[in-house]
């Protein structure tokens, strides 16, 4: 069974940066497109970026672009979301998720606090 | 980019059957948009409940059921029970950028 585990949130300032990690198990990671989504406080989910699996195919929702890097390294099994000048608006829990034919997986989230 | 809408709410009686809907602003969905709907339950973090319009993964029961309805993606509960208390989300179409539906509260009252 697939399982996907977010690591890296916590509370920091306006402007500041933060790296998120997903470490993935239990099924073949380098194989699939995997997704950044993340949730404000009591909102709806937004989709936040993706990579394909050679991370050939990059993309960002526009709230983001130009802030926040998505990455992963298929050798260690791991996603990773750096993001750079934070906003209070950033604040959410941040999942990791892949979604297919084949393989339908999330993580827990790990939260991600923007505030002075 | 796309704007998905959803009801925003919904209520249904236990044993009942409700049909929540996902459009897309660009026009009817089909198929070929691949819709998915995700399921999330409170305190938890959401899960695939049915892809590529109708499939479900192994965990989906059996009551679940989606479609394609008057141009917009369905996803069909029939016999709710309980814990079928839950927000539920769609995605149309993942043409590069991701777009989530709103979302829907259901309701088993």
């Amino acid at each position: 069974e697939g399982q996907m585990v977010e690591s890296g949130g916590g509370l920091v300032k306006p402007g500041e940066s933060l790296r998120l990690s997903c470490a993935a198990s239990g099924f073949t990671f380098s194989t699939y497109t995997m997704n950044w989504v993340r949730q404000a406080p009591g909102k709806g989910l937004q989709w936040v970026s993706s990579i394909n699996s050679r991370s050939s195919s990059i993309y960002y929702a526009d709230s983001v672009k130009g802030r926040f890097t998505i990455s992963r390294d298929n050798s260690k099994n791991s996603l990773y979301l750096q993001m750079n000048s934070l906003r209070d608006e950033d604040t959410a829990v941040y999942y990791c998720a892949t979604w297919g034919k084949v393989a339908n997986y999330w993580g827990q989230g790990t939260l991600v606090t923007v505030s002075s | 980019q796309a704007v998905v809408t959803q009801e925003p709410s919904l209520t249904v009686s236990p044993g009942g059957t409700v049909t929540l809907t996902c459009g897309s602003s660009t026009g009817a969905v089909t198929s070929g948009h691949y819709p998915y709907w995700f399921q999330q339950k409170p305190g938890q973090a959401p899960r695939t409940l049915i892809f590529d319009t109708n499939n479900k993964p192994s965990w989906t029961p059996a009551r679940f059921s989606g479609s394609l309805l008057g141009g917009k993606a369905a996803l069909t509960l029939s016999g709710a029970q309980p814990e079928d208390e839950a927000d539920y989300y769609c995605l149309v179409a993942c043409n590069g950028p991701c777009v989530f539906g709103g979302g829907t509260k259901l309701t088993v009252l």
